[in-house]
């Protein structure tokens, strides 16, 4: 059964840093592309980054400098690393499997930035 | 950059309606668009993809069209667990991009 499980949430200063984790099963995230997308309370999906499964990474301009994605196939795991946080980058994470669409995604991890 | 918008933003129809939500892309991206359903509280779910390929597992009543820059999707009979918000997003080097949503509501 294909599942993703995110962690690494947490309520953070601004200028912070975090790293989310997406563990995944059912499938090997070295072959498949996954992605991070967010969702600030009340607003709508935005995509923040995506690593291709040749291991390229894309990134949305607005995290651009400050994230950071990666993958230990070791551990079946893709990461997020987040730093110089900032107010706006507070919102639920969540990973999601898939090249054009995404078919399986995890249940999301919040990160609240604030003082 | 290719811009996608929806509309309604939101709506509320009765169970058993024939509900139809847009999406709009700014520039042709042919049938390279998904449809997702999120509920209150969970992650998004894919529905359909490339404009008209029903998920695996996602009920009938839900259906796709368009190509080019318009685009539908269709709830025929509304049930009440489609209380939800609808996305289209489009996937484009370098990454996903997602209309503002459709609240659907039932009355």
């Amino acid at each position: 059964e294909v599942q993703l499980v995110e962690s690494g949430g947490d309520l953070v200063q601004p200028g912070g840093s975090l790293r989310l984790s997406c563990a995944a099963s059912g499938f090997f995230v070295s072959n498949t592309y996954v992605s991070w997308v967010r969702q600030a309370p009340g607003k709508g999906l935005e995509w923040v980054s995506l690593l291709s499964s040749g291991g390229r990474p894309y990134y949305a301009d607005s995290v651009k400098g400050r994230f950071t994605i990666s993958r230990d196939s070791s551990k079946n795991t893709v990461y997020l690393q987040m730093n110089s946080l900032r107010d706006e980058d507070t919102a639920v994470y969540y990973c999601a499997r898939g090249q054009g669409a995404s078919d399986y995604w995890g249940q999301g991890t919040l990160v609240t930035v604030s003082s | 950059d290719i811009q996608m918008t929806q509309s309604p933003s939101s709506l509320s129809a009765s169970v058993g309606d024939r509900v139809t939500i847009t999406c709009q892309a700014s520039q042709d991206i042919s049938v390279y668009l998904n449809w997702y359903q999120q509920r209150p509280g969970k992650a998004p779910k894919l529905l359909l993809y490339e404009a008209s390929t029903l998920e695996i597992g996602v009920p009938s009543r839900f259906s796709g069209s368009g190509s080019g820059t318009d685009f539908a999707f269709t709830i025929e009979s509304l049930q009440p667990e489609d209380s939800a918000t609808y996305y289209c997003q489009h996937y484009d080097t370098p990454g996903f991009i997602f209309g503002p949503g459709t609240k659907v509501e039932i009355k």
